[in-house]
């Protein structure tokens, strides 16, 4: 069974900090991964998508990585603010034709202190 | 969030009733999803489309049933809930350069 696990379940780091969040996946022949993020009480909020072929994407102050050998993915948040407390969520994608969807780690609750 | 609007947002119901859960999508997607997310298991797959009457189970997919009559709407139906179909239920479409986009949720409770 294809497995995503995300650590660590919960993190809490001052405003102004680079961090790093981490998923990882256990069979490489993913098609794609996915990073979203959840407000609470809210719904999912696509961050970056990278595709097997990449290595890495960026947007703004984030940037995601992806190494199918070792089955990891890293979502860097440089400079993090109070508005980044969230619950981030990786998410792979195993089938290139869209059948049995994402399949979804359990997710990291992060908090910023101000 | 690619044109998806659930419906009903939250609901409450009683345990034995019939519910139907909605997920509409204004852009033609091939590919629609139904997740249920859970405090401790994160989010799972329901059943999924990947067009007009053409579904398949997903994960967990036992005592729920779906319907995909026209391409922008992908219909939930709990037969007789029960009290372990409480839950956040998510809609998603997949998108032709493989990125998903989720729905707002339904927050449904069964007492």
């Amino acid at each position: 069974k294809q497995e995503v696990t995300q650590i660590p379940a919960a993190l809490s780091v001052p405003e102004g900090e680079n961090l790093v969040l981490n998923c990882s996946f256990t069979d490489s022949a993913i098609y794609n991964l996915q990073w979203f993020r959840q407000d609470p009480g809210k719904g999912l909020t696509s961050l970056l998508l990278i595709q097997s072929s990449q290595r890495e994407q960026t947007s703004g102050r984030l940037n995601a990585s992806l190494d199918k050998s070792s089955g990891r993915s890293t979502l860097y948040i440089a400079a993090s603010q109070p508005g980044d407390s969230a619950t981030y969520l990786c998410a792979a994608l195993y089938s290139g034709g869209g059948a049995d969807g994402l399949t979804f780690g359990k997710g990291t609750h992060l908090i910023i202190q101000p | 969030d690619a044109g998806i609007t659930q419906s009903p947002r939250h609901k409450v119901t009683e345990t034995g009733t019939p519910v139907t859960l909605r997920c509409h999508q204004t852009e033609n997607h091939r590919y629609m999803y139904w997740y249920r997310q859970d405090p401790g298991h994160g989010l799972r797959l329901i059943h999924y489309s990947y067009g007009v009457k053409d579904t398949d189970k997903g994960e967990v997919s036992d005592g729920y049933s779906v319907s995909r009559s026209k391409t922008e709407d992908f219909l939930l139906t709990l037969e007789s809930a029960t009290s372990s179909q409480t839950s956040v239920y998510f809609c998603a479409i997949w998108t032709g350069n493989t990125e998903a986009f989720f729905g707002q949720g339904t927050r449904l409770t069964v007492v």
